[in-house]
């Protein structure tokens, strides 16, 4: 069974401080997807990472993808009210027809 | 933008009946798939369907479930006998590639076996 662990599962912080998720696994993924899922509805993605140390960037968010292409960060600068959310990571072996292995997700909680 | 649109958004049937939930796919993507979430767990996979036929399962995914493309539009899941651990919300997919290609996700049908 694949594993992506994702950490911290809670954060709560004030508005403009920085922050950074993270998803580990200790298997190898073709690319690994950033979403972001509001109560009640479908995830939507964020970004997809495919290449080992990629960096993408996304406004305040930048996405980093593993060297060796099992773990990858997001981190949030200057996070602001409309941030708070909940994050998942989402990781595709491209072994699988397209099946996605899904981290536990973070729940961000940024405070005016 | 084009998405990925389900119904019904939320569903209650009594427990033993048949469910289907529709999705209609980006147009121009080959690669469908559904997803559920138990609420509080894991987006699980359950089926990955091209060209017709089902790619891949998951052990979820046993013979209550099936899943078919009836048209050129709409791909379907349907729950032959519901079971209260069926409740969940269900997410439709879609991919215009099968691997290192970005994954779709619709609003998803929250369904809730009574």
């Amino acid at each position: 069974t694949q594993l992506l662990e994702q950490s911290p599962q809670f954060l709560s912080i004030q508005e403009g401080e920085n922050l950074t998720v993270y998803c580990n696994s200790s298997s190898v993924f073709s690319s690994l997807q950033w979403y972001r899922q509001e109560p009640g509805e479908g995830p939507v993605l964020l970004v997809t990472v495919v290449t080992g140390g990629e960096v993408k960037k996304l406004k305040r968010l930048t996405f980093q993808f593993g060297d060796a292409r099992k773990d990858s960060s997001l981190h949030i600068t200057a996070a602001q009210p409309g941030d708070t959310g909940l994050y998942l990571c989402a990781g595709d072996r491209g072994t699988s027809y397209g099946k996605l292995t899904f981290g536990q997700g973070t729940i961000l909680t940024v405070h005016p | 933008e084009p998405e990925v649109t389900q119904t019904p958004s939320h569903q209650v049937t009594q427990m033993g009946q048949e469910v289907i939930l529709r999705c209609v796919p980006i147009s121009n993507h080959l690669y469908f798939y559904w997803y559920r979430q138990i609420l509080g767990q894991k987006v699980e996979f359950l089926v990955s369907f091209y060209n017709n036929e089902i790619s891949e399962k998951s052990e979820i995914f046993d013979d209550q479930f099936s899943v078919e493309r009836p048209d050129g539009s709409n791909f379907t899941l349907k729950i032959r006998s519901t079971k209260l651990e069926d409740s969940a919300m269900y997410f439709c997919a879609s991919s215009l590639l099968v691997s290192g290609n970005t994954i779709y996700f619709g609003e998803g049908s929250w369904l809730t076996v009574v």
